[in-house]
Parts: structure tokens; C-alpha cells; sequence
């Protein structure tokens, strides 16, 4: 069965510090991948999504970047944070239509 | 076009009763409708999907009711339960991305 994870599960980072955030997905093969943020009491907000190894599509211009350099690894990066990204970070999996989300993690940005 | 609308933003529904949440949406592209469920600090669960060759599908106390014509389809919960208590989300998808609703905060009072 496939399974997915998300580290770390919380954080706590000061405003222009870096990121990196990272998912990783088992008993899968090629899948498309996705990075979403939720603020609190809010709805999903696309990120990125990848069809591949080195494919990266960008939904909404931020001060993010996310990068696939495995097939089954997806990353999110900040080389600056800024207060406005804190939020709780979701990682999903899916094959054609239907996505799978990862545990999330926490992010505060002080 | 590629809004889905969601209501109601909040609903409490006394034990054994009916939760309905409604979704409603604009591109007629669109053919796969899945429903999420997400409890606190977790990420959202796959809870049930329809595609709109079917009007309705049922798992468990859950059921998807699907209107294509009027384009909008509901979540229906028999039975709710204080454990439903949770954020549910309505999504919609042509192919690998997913647009979602804005969330209905469900709680059941025991």
C-alpha cells in the first residue's frame, strides 16, 4: 500500500530565515505530486504540482519554490521567509484524478 | 469557471441526524468529484468520490448525491455521529488538478 510523509512535522523559523520542507511517497511509482498551504481556518491552496522528476509547475507567484529530484521526493523551499508564509504545509500524492494527502506540517514563521 | 462553491460554511446537526453539505459548480468539464474529510492538525482524507455518470453513490453513511444538469452535487451524512465532527471539503477535477470548496466546519452535538 502506498504511504506518504511529510517532515518535519512542525516548525518554528524566524522571518528571512530558509525553508525546506520535505515529502516523500512509498509503493508508488511516478506519481504526481502536489504542494498545498492552508491558513488557519481556511481552504486548500495550490502550491506547485509535478508530473515528474525535474517538472515543476508554479500555480501562484510567492516567495516559494519547490523542486522533484526524485521521483517519489518533493520539496519545498524559501531562501527568505516572510511572516505571510506561515501555514500549514500539505504534501499529496496522486495517479490521474485522485490525490492523497500527506500529515502536514506546521509552520510559523516569528 | 473553475470555482467551486461550497455552503453552508458551518453546520451543527444533533446526533443521529442528517448533515447535508452542498457544493455547487461552473465548468462542465469537470468529471471527477471527490469529497474530503479533515479532523484537526491532520490532513485531509479521501472520504468518498463520484463521477458524473452516476447520480448518486453510497458508502456506509455516506452518500454523494450528483445533479449534473444543475451542476451541483452534496455530501449527505446519516446517522452523524460526534466522531464526523470535522472539516469537510468538496472538490472537482478535469484531469490532475483538483479545485476545491472552501470547507464546511460539521459539528455534532452528542
Amino acid at each position: 500500500s502506498q504511504t506518504i510523509h511529510q517532515w518535519p512535522a512542525t516548525l518554528v523559523q524566524p522571518v528571512g530565515s530558509p525553508l525546506s520542507l520535505e515529502c516523500t511517497v512509498e509503493g508508488t511509482s511516478n506519481p504526481n505530486l502536489y504542494w498545498y498551504r492552508q491558513a488557519a481556518g481556511r481552504g486548500l491552496q495550490l502550491l506547485f504540482y509535478s508530473v515528474g522528476i525535474g517538472q515543476i509547475s508554479s500555480e501562484v507567484p510567492q516567495n516559494l519554490s519547490a523542486s522533484r529530484p526524485q521521483d517519489r521526493q518533493f520539496i519545498l523551499s524559501s531562501k527568505k521567509l516572510l511572516l505571510s508564509d506561515s501555514g500549514f504545509y500539505l504534501c499529496a500524492w496522486g495517479l490521474a484524478d485522485t490525490q492523497y494527502f500527506g500529515p502536514g506540517t506546521r509552520l510559523t514563521v516569528l | 469557471q473553475q470555482q467551486v462553491k461550497q455552503s453552508p460554511q458551518s453546520l451543527i446537526v444533533q446526533k443521529g441526524g442528517i448533515s447535508i453539505i452542498n457544493c455547487a459548480y461552473e465548468n462542465t468539464a469537470f468529471d471527477y468529484f471527490p469529497w474530503y474529510q479533515q479532523f484537526p492538525g491532520k490532513g485531509p482524507a479521501l472520504l468518498i468520490a463520484i463521477r458524473p455518470d452516476v447520480s448518486e453513490k453510497k458508502e456506509g453513511r455516506f452518500t454523494i448525491s450528483f445533479n449534473k444538469s444543475a451542476k451541483q452535487f452534496s455530501l449527505h451524512i446519516m446517522d452523524s455521529q460526534p466522531g464526523d465532527s470535522a472539516t469537510y471539503f468538496c472538490a472537482a477535477s478535469k484531469g490532475n488538478k483538483l479545485v476545491f470548496g472552501a470547507g464546511t466546519i460539521l459539528r455534532v452535538k452528542s
